[in-house]
């Protein structure tokens, strides 16, 4: 079974540039979730989706990030424009939705796009 | 809030010693608990969970952690190190009673001395 895609695996950009990552989750799972990483620090979430729809999306800068899961599947992460402190490791996660009977389920994480912004 | 504590960002075992990596939480309700594992370059992969029941929980490569409510620990223990444990672990937190979010700890490099 295929685990969780993401592309690309590296990224530099100058500041002020735009930027997107993209995300094909594991098959079947309808819950996708985007984390930053900096350096040093575990993942912090970013926003979730329960198939298309985003429920949980308060850590999000919404200024300059914005994301979308069109059609249930693949998500695409954008920044515009991108600041020196934007540099991390963007990991995407998906799972069964997120609770089942009441039990979490387990997210499975892809490996991260490094961004660095000069 | 919730919270995790990572005690030590970075520890050193000799190989085949054994391994103690420590995480207290802060919570109010009845905690969910994780451990992951991160290699360099590489996603973070679950290595055990604790949700109700058993206190011992048992996970993948050998490691195990005992949830301790009263002392709010959920320490990371492997009896014998192997050079391939050496990597990046995550504790995290979550509750119970509807989906709350996964925080995760800053993380203890396991580093294996051959």
């Amino acid at each position: 079974e295929a685990g969780v895609v993401q592309s690309p695996r590296y990224k530099i950009i100058e500041k002020k540039q735009p930027v997107a990552f993209w995300c094909n989750p594991i098959s079947g799972h309808n819950t996708l979730y985007w984390y930053r990483q900096n350096l040093g620090q575990g993942p912090e979430l970013l926003i979730r989706y329960e198939n298309e729809e985003a429920v949980d999306d308060s850590q999000l800068p919404k200024d300059r990030f914005s994301a979308e899961r069109l059609k249930g599947v693949d998500s695409t992460l954008k920044i515009q424009p991108a600041e020196l402190g934007d540099s991390a490791v963007y990991l995407c996660a998906s799972s069964l939705q997120a609770l089942t009977s009441g039990r979490i389920n387990e997210q499975f994480f892809g490996p991260g796009t490094r961004l660095t912004v000069l | 809030a919730q919270s995790v504590t990572q005690l030590g960002s970075h520890v050193s075992v000799s190989e085949g010693a054994l391994v103690l990596l420590r995480c207290n939480y802060s919570s109010s309700v009845p905690p969910y608990l994780f451990w992951y594992v991160q290699y360099p370059n590489q996603g973070l992969q679950l290595l055990l969970k604790y949700t109700t029941g058993a206190t011992l929980v048992k996970g993948i490569n050998g490691f195990e952690a005992e949830f301790k409510k009263s002392e709010t620990s959920f320490h990371l223990t492997k009896p014998s190190a192997h050079m391939s444990d050496a990597a990046e672990y995550f504790c995290a937190v979550s509750f119970s009673g509807g989906y709350q979010k996964v925080t995760f700890g800053t993380g203890t490099k396991l580093q294996v001395i051959p």
